[in-house]
């Protein structure tokens, strides 16, 4: 059973529409994070969630948001997506319990595209 | 220079040769993850480590904390296990546990 769910798993915009990214989780968990992983990098982190405390990276852009409306459910938000936002965008999630549980599970990403 | 430096960054290798794929970081951590991705983009976990060795089936894992490096070793390869293999370092904070990842080694197995 899915446990990280990510949709849509691919998504087309145009350059400067804005466009919402969902994911959804079954676990529980506390930590609900974002990351952009662009072609041939590592994931890089945007934010993440620890409830409903909102944690931004320094070098997030500001064109990026995020709710989490409540525990299962949160999204991504790209205000005025430019061609360089083409990329995958990964939600993940962690307990937040004592280091031994803190494994990050990942959904299936969504692949954005910018026309 | 990268906090997580991962080697080789591509490795062509026959079907049932021996693989490794080194990991070498640079900061404190509370454990590294092994992660494998194939193309189309989800990351599932192979490995959480913050000491000694895993296996699990024909994969094994190890870590040395005093060295900062692990290894990711595939025995008896398979087309299959072609995909990008990705170490990932966590360190914790107020606001919950971080991942710190490196490049990732592109894995080609050819049958």
């Amino acid at each position: 059973d899915a446990m990280v769910i990510q949709n849509p798993r691919y998504q087309v915009t145009q350059f400067g529409k804005p466009v919402t990214l969902s994911c959804s989780q079954t676990l529980n968990h506390n930590v609900m994070y974002w990351y952009q992983q662009k072609s041939s990098q590592a994931p890089k982190l945007l934010f993440h969630y620890y409830d409903k405390d909102f944690n931004n990276e320094a070098d997030t852009p500001d064109n990026f948001q995020s709710r989490r409306p409540n525990t299962s459910f949160c999204f991504l938000d790209i205000r005025s997506p430019g061609l360089g936002d083409a990329a995958m965008y990964l939600c993940a999630t962690s307990s937040g319990l004592p280091i031994s549980y803190n494994e990050q599970f990942f959904g299936p990403g969504t692949r954005l595209t910018v026309l | 220079k990268n906090e997580v430096e991962q080697s080789p960054q591509n490795l062509t290798a026959q079907e049932g040769e021996f693989i490794t794929i080194n990991c070498s970081y640079s900061v404190g951590i509370s454990a590294l993850h092994w992660l494998q991705q194939h193309p189309g983009g989800g990351i599932v976990s192979l490995f959480m480590l913050s000491s000694g060795k895993k296996k699990h089936g024909r994969l094994i894992a190890t870590i040395n904390i005093q060295e900062k490096h692990s290894s990711l070793h595939i025995t008896a390869s398979h087309p299959r296990d072609s995909a990008v293999y990705i170490c990932a370092v966590r360190r914790e904070g107020a606001s919950g546990s971080r991942l710190t990842f490196g490049e990732g080694t592109q894995l080609t197995v050819n049958p």
